[in-house]
């Protein structure tokens, strides 16, 4: 079954730790997104990629990195200097158009040790 | 930014009994999508509507659209306790794949 694979489910970080957050897609999707989610809240766009190579940042990228070297990955780092990662990270891919839904992950939640 | 914003916050109902829930926003938009998420799963797309389109239904669900008011309703009828979940709307920025979501109506449907 075609879908997106988030990995890890669960995720510590100590104080002044990078982590990497594991998106996978075999949808054949060009674009691909990151949000960030805080409990009884809505998403907020961290990054996006709309093809190999390339990616854009969203509306809270500061303490965070991406790359897009693969069509099928997407990874996000949360480095140290993201102040307060602990959130629910979901990771999605849609059909390069605007009229396109798109497509998640099970999310990562990353709690601080 | 801002764009969605869902109402009510919460909404308590009874099985088999109807549910809806409002969406405002500000720009001009191409389509505007419903989503739903269960308790700590990642979101499913329910339902996209576009600008010139007024109604849509798909199972259960039916989705209008008012852009003179800038909403969009989403009613689910004949309730079930599995319908429970947080819905959200979301609306493309600009003429960009980005989606603006906004905080959702978490709904709960009790037996």
């Amino acid at each position: 079954d075609g879908g997106i694979t988030q990995s890890p489910k669960y995720l510590f970080r100590k104080e002044g730790q990078n982590v990497t957050l594991s998106c996978e897609q075999n949808l054949n999707h060009d674009a691909m997104y990151w949000y960030r989610q805080d409990p009884g809240q809505g998403l907020r766009l961290i990054y996006y990629s709309q093809i190999v190579n390339d990616f854009q940042k969203g509306d809270i990228a500061e303490g965070y990195s991406v790359s897009r070297e693969k069509k099928e990955s997407f990874p996000l780092t949360v480095t140290s200097a993201q102040k307060n990662p602990t959130a629910f990270y979901l990771c999605a891919s849609s059909i390069f158009t605007s009229d396109q839904p798109q497509h998640f992950g099970d999310g990562t939640r990353l709690s601080i040790l | 930014s801002q764009q969605g914003e869902e109402d009510p916050q919460a909404l308590s109902i009874q099985e088999g009994e109807n549910a809806t829930m409002n969406c405002s926003y500000k720009t001009s938009i191409n389509n505007l999508q419903w989503y739903r998420q269960n308790s700590g799963r990642g979101l499913v797309h329910l339902i996209l509507i576009r600008s010139n389109e007024r109604e849509k239904h798909s199972g259960r669900l039916r989705v209008t659209l008012d852009t003179s008011k800038k909403s969009s309703s989403l009613l689910i009828t004949a309730s079930r306790a599995a319908d429970t979940a947080s819905y959200f709307c979301a609306t493309p920025l600009g003429g960009a794949q980005k989606l603006v979501f906004g905080q959702g109506t978490r709904l709960t449907i009790n037996p």
